[in-house]
């Protein structure tokens, strides 16, 4: 199993541009979420999803969109990127229940 | 909502000395709680949960963490630390009756040759 995979590692983006980080898993896991981590505030949940079809709103949504068509697949999207979305994104899934969750190994985005 | 507190930015100890990294949390439920830890340039590792029986939980890498209900805290312990221990460790709760997990700061933890 590749587990958790995240693309692409590193990408810097200008102010308006939009891009989608990607994210999958191969373990079957119904409950998949995006978090980003900056210093001193953690982990912060932007969107999360419960299976294929079923997304909801974390705690930090705005500017972001996600969709869930397959189970292996849960992209974030950034229509109109801003300085304030730099940051480390991480890609998560768990079985049902979102209980212990697997993580990817992130994505380093800087918007200038 | 729920909530996670971690109260130290570092905690440093000696090669060899119990390491304690505190957590208090707030939910309007019933609480599940976790710690993940996270080596650097790596994603966030699972190392214990909590979610219902023994107040005491023991985890990967000979972690364990304390369930304390009255005191609203679920503080991760090791006996003896390791250098290779130094790591930012997230201690995280979600409430019974919802999906989402809210993490606390997050605590580095340096441990001393």
């Amino acid at each position: 199993n590749a587990g958790v995979t995240q693309t692409p590692k590193f990408q810097v983006l200008k102010t308006g541009q939009s891009m989608t980080l990607q994210c999958a898993q191969d373990m079957n896991h119904e409950y998949m979420s995006w978090y980003r981590q900056d210093p001193g505030m953690g982990l912060r949940l932007i969107h999360y999803s419960v299976g294929a079809g079923i997304t909801d709103q974390g705690e930090v949504p705005n500017g972001y969109n996600v969709s869930r068509s397959t189970t292996e697949d849960f992209p974030l999207r950034l229509l109109s990127a801003a300085p304030s979305q730099t940051s480390v994104y991480f890609c998560a899934s768990s079985p049902t229940g979102g209980l212990k969750q697997y993580f990817g190994p992130g994505t380093r985005l800087t918007v200038t | 909502a729920q909530s996670v507190a971690q109260p130290e930015d570092q905690v440093n100890v000696a090669e060899g000395n119990p390491l304690t990294v505190k957590c208090t949390y707030s939910v309007s439920g019933n609480p599940y709680l976790f710690w993940y830890v996270q080596y650097p340039n790596r994603g966030l590792q699972f190392l214990l949960k909590y979610i219902t029986g023994d107040n005491l939980v023991k985890g990967s890498y000979g972690f364990e963490a304390e369930f304390n209900k009255s005191q609203t805290s679920f503080h991760l312990k090791k006996p003896s630390a390791l250098v290779s221990d130094s790591a930012l460790y997230f201690c995280a709760v979600r409430d019974g009756g919802n999906n989402r997990l809210a993490f606390g700061k997050g605590n580095q933890v340096v441990v001393i040759p």
